[in-house]
């Protein structure tokens, strides 16, 4: 069964303060992994996809990577904005298969 | 432009009441999609539609009936609800090539309250 195991559950960071968090995987053929941002009530944002080992791709402060195992996501001197959730999402299986299977999500909270 | 829109933003239903959630993309997306998310958890998914034709049904309760009259629009009706069934509604939609792993985009969802 694909699983997705998102860590910390909670993170607090000062403003400038970088650190990363981490989605690990088990999956089955992986097709796609997916980080979203999710603010409360609303509805997950896209931030970034990753298709294959070695790949990295950034927006703003954000830094997204990819090993075989498990993706990061790097954040740089965040900012009180960057509060949310972020959720982490894999795409496996067959082509066909259009279901994500999420992680829990690590909270995020930026203080000024 | 990557929006997917839903109507009503809030609901409040009784359990005997019928009503429809929708979902809007202009995006020319073959793939739809509703997922429900109750709170401090992550999405979990109840219906997919592919090519407008429903492609995977997640055993979710028949008081919940999806419909796409069309390529850009889908429907969630509901009927008979139970007070569990408060949560927040999302509508995603993709390109639906079922290629390699396909960004789905979400709409800002409708929080349903059933009482």
């Amino acid at each position: 069964e694909d699983q997705v195991t998102q860590s910390p559950e909670a993170l607090r960071l000062q403003e400038g303060e970088s650190s990363s968090l981490n989605c690990s995987y088990t999956v089955s053929g992986l097709r796609g992994l997916f980080w979203y941002r999710q603010d409360p009530g609303k509805g997950p944002e896209f931030l970034f996809t990753l298709y294959s080992a070695g790949e990295e791709k950034e927006k703003e402060r954000l830094k997204a990577t990819l090993t075989k195992k498990e993706s990061f996501l790097h954040i740089t001197a965040p900012k009180p904005e960057d509060s949310a959730t972020y959720l982490c999402a894999v795409q496996a299986g067959q082509g066909g298969s259009e279901k994500l299977v999420f992680g829990k999500g690590t909270k995020l909270t930026v203080n000024p | 432009d990557t929006e997917v829109t839903q109507t009503p933003k809030h609901l409040v239903m009784g359990m005997t009441n019928k009503k429809s959630l929708k979902c809007e993309q202009h995006m020319g997306h073959r793939a739809m999609y509703w997922y429900k998310q109750k709170a401090k958890k992550p999405p979990e998914l109840m219906f997919v539609y592919s090519y407008e034709k429903l492609s995977i049904n997640e055993s979710v309760p028949s008081r919940f009936s999806p419909e796409c009259p069309n390529s850009s629009l889908l429907n969630l009706h509901l009927h008979a609800l139970q007070p569990e069934d408060s949560a927040l509604y999302l509508c995603a939609s993709s390109l639906g090539t079922s290629g390699i792993g396909e960004t789905q985009y979400f709409g800002p969802g409708t929080r349903l309250l059933v009482l």
